[in-house]
């Protein structure tokens, strides 16, 4: 069964350094979606991406945020100066259709935590 | 913008009895509600979902209720089974992103 997968599944860093999370979706999906998850708490949505630009985004994906895709396969999400807040699961997402019509497939997360 | 908020945040049972989750949203404009369960440290995975043109869905022993003019929906997991036991969130989406409640963590004691 196809999977979203992402890389790294834990990454170590320290405070101001810059730090890119890496996902492959699902090879026929079409939309793809940064999560997070502070631990212990809900999971919450960083940003939408469609059509090789950005969908929608949330107040927390803020200039230090950005997303790209620089090719047929990759997705990824950087974090430009990495804040002891951003310490979190990074969840990516891919689904076929758009939200309201298509089941979001999630990878298994990207744990950051910034020293 | 949606808000989502999710009751109770335990939930602890017996096997083999019945386990509801309720959550409420704002915007009237949702028309999706899914349902994740997550197990520690694993990703959230779906395990029903629902859309506002149906009251009510049923998968073996999972069912969740939708309803609209009350904007609440509720997850029914009945016969629970220690395999149950994880967080429960539930979901809202009327554009192109889901707004998650705060979960629910279910625990089935044998």
């Amino acid at each position: 069964e196809p999977e979203v997968t992402q890389t790294p599944s834990h990454q170590v860093t320290q405070m101001g350094q810059e730090v890119i999370l890496r996902c492959v979706p699902i090879s026929n999906h079409l939309y793809f979606y940064w999560y997070r998850q502070i631990l212990g708490q809900k999971v919450e949505f960083l940003v939408s991406f469609y059509n090789n630009e950005i969908s929608e985004k949330s107040e927390i994906f803020d200039d230090q945020f950005s997303v790209e895709r620089p090719d047929g396969s990759n997705f990824t999400l950087k974090i430009r100066s990495t804040k002891l807040e951003d310490s979190a699961m990074y969840f990516c997402a891919s689904s076929r259709l758009d939200q309201n019509t298509g089941e979001l497939f999630f990878g298994e997360g990207s744990r950051l935590t910034v020293l | 913008g949606e808000n989502v908020e999710q009751h109770p945040s335990t939930l602890s049972v017996q096997e083999g009895d019945s386990a509801v989750i309720k959550c409420t949203y704002s915007d009237s404009a949702s028309n999706y509600f899914p349902w994740y369960k997550q197990e520690l440290g694993k990703r959230p995975q779906l395990i029903i979902d629902i859309r506002s043109n149906v009251g009510e869905k049923k998968d073996q022993r999972i069912a969740v209720t939708l309803n609209k003019t009350a904007k609440h929906f509720s997850l029914h997991i009945t016969e629970t089974q220690p395999e149950d036991s994880a967080v429960y969130f539930c979901a809202a989406s009327n554009t192109d992103k889901l707004i998650f409640g705060t979960g629910t963590r279910l625990q089935v004691f044998p």
